[in-house]
């Protein structure tokens, strides 16, 4: 059975910093692209960041482009996501999502439980 | 981007009942597009990718149609589980975007 279990998130302040966490299980992790996926409340989801199963071509959001890092270790089947320089606009829950093929550019088959974040003062 | 645009937003509707909902993008994405049901305090859920094509383990009732930049999905004898909000996911071009939802509440 596939799961993706987020960690991570909470509450900072404006121009903060936090790191999420998405261990992954039941699945080749390598394998496979990942994705993190925002939805801030009572709106529609958006595409953050993604990586390939071999860490090559990050790709981000140009809302987050220069501020958040995404990475994965797969000897430890974990995705990551590096939020530095965070605004209110980045208040939502943040998703990691497995992704269909080895390569971005696809849809999502899985979906962790989410990690909420909150930026506020 | 490329936009991708929902109809109705929301919608009630009965038990038994046919719906469809309507799915809009600003250009042509062939048959790029997937549709996903959430449910409250839930992530998404993959119904259907191709625009057409029903993932493992999706009730029959679930029909997606469409290319090029209309799509529809449709579901046939409402059951109480499909009460939940649906987005449409365009993959033809970076960055992939979603649709703003479609919600369908009980009548």
């Amino acid at each position: 059975e596939v799961q993706l279990l987020e960690s991570g998130g909470g509450l900072v302040q404006p121009g903060g910093s936090l790191r999420l966490s998405c261990v992954a299980s039941g699945f080749n992790f390598s394998t496979y692209a990942m994705s993190w996926v925002r939805q801030a409340p009572g709106r529609g989801p958006e595409w953050v960041s993604d990586i390939s199963g071999r860490n090559f071509g990050p790709n981000y959001a140009d809302s987050v482009k220069g501020r958040f890092t995404i990475s994965r270790d797969n000897s430890k089947n974990t995705l990551y996501l590096q939020m530095n320089s965070l605004r209110a606009e980045d208040t939502a829950i943040y998703y990691c999502a497995k992704e269909v093929l080895g390569v971005p550019d696809y849809y999502f088959d899985y979906w962790g439980q989410g990690a909420l974040v909150t930026v506020s003062s | 981007a490329i936009r991708m645009t929902q109809s109705p937003s929301s919608f009630s509707a009965s038990t038994g009942d046919r719906v469809t909902i309507t799915c809009r993008a600003s250009q042509h994405i062939s048959s790029y597009l997937a549709w996903y049901q959430q449910k409250p305090g839930k992530a998404p859920n993959l119904l259907i990718y191709g625009a057409s094509t029903l993932q493992g383990g999706v009730p029959s009732r679930f029909s997606g149609s469409g290319s090029g930049t209309d799509f529809t999905l449709t579901i046939t004898w409402l059951q109480s589980e499909d009460f939940a909000t649906y987005y449409c996911q365009q993959y033809y071009g970076y960055p992939r975007t979603f649709g703003q939802g479609t919600k369908v509440e009980i009548k």
